[in-house]
């Protein structure tokens, strides 16, 4: 069955730290994509980046990068120089799927990030 | 770029009482929605993945009697949460998809139960 685990549930840094938040998975499943969500007190669900099993190539975004390493079934995601609006839950996530077009998608733990000044 | 409506973002009733919940689709035709449940400090528990025009599929351990799931047309889902009691007060939303790796978002139904 699918599963991903986020094992940091609280990381507390101070601003223009670095962290990373750690995201395993475990999939049956040859094709499925991979992704990350910001989630602010308000509750909405922020889309930061989606990966394809195919594709390993490292991402960056401003402050933001991924690394995908399928050998260890892991997809980490680092912010530089954090900032105080960083803070936020962040769920890493798995598609798992259901038909050739559709699939279902299953949330890690969450990682309660708190950025302090 | 895709946008979903959930409505009410709100909404408190009575215990005994059935709330029913919107999750739309603006711009783009959902092949497949879905329902989350969120308690506070916890992650998101998928309930259940409704098609258009078939019954909806639960998750292991979620009352589908207790939580009627709707999908009329494409662009439109509802999630009613019948004989509501104070358990049932979370977070849900609602995500729509139409292939396997772009899911789109509402923006939560926080229900209290009183």
């Amino acid at each position: 069955a699918q599963k991903v685990t986020q094992a940091q549930t609280e990381i507390s840094v101070v601003e223009k730290e670095d962290v990373t938040l750690d995201c395993v998975y475990e999939t049956r499943d040859t094709t499925y994509y991979l992704f990350w969500y910001k989630q602010p007190p308000s509750g909405e669900l922020v889309f930061l980046i989606r990966r394809n099993s195919f594709d390993e190539q490292n991402e960056i975004s401003g402050r933001y990068s991924w690394n995908f390493q399928k050998s260890t079934s892991s997809f980490n995601f680092t912010i530089t120089a954090s900032q105080v609006v960083d803070s936020a839950v962040y769920f890493c996530a798995l598609s798992e799927l259901l038909s050739s077009n559709t699939g279902k998608l299953i949330f890690g733990q969450g990682t309660t990030l708190q950025v302090k000044p | 770029g895709a946008v979903v409506s959930q409505h009410p973002s709100r909404v408190i009733c009575k215990s005994g009482t059935s709330v029913k919940i919107e999750c739309r689709s603006l711009d783009f035709q959902a092949t497949t929605m879905f329902w989350y449940r969120q308690f506070p400090k916890q992650s998101l528990m998928l309930m259940a993945t409704s098609n258009e025009g078939s019954k909806a599929t639960y998750e292991q351990g979620v009352e589908k009697d207790k939580f009627l799931i709707n999908h009329a047309s494409l662009t439109l889902s509802t999630l009613t949460v019948t004989s509501a009691h104070p358990e049932d007060s979370s977070f849900y939303i609602c995500s729509a998809t139409r292939t396997a790796y772009g899911y789109t978002f509402g923006s939560g139904t926080r229900l209290t139960v009183v």
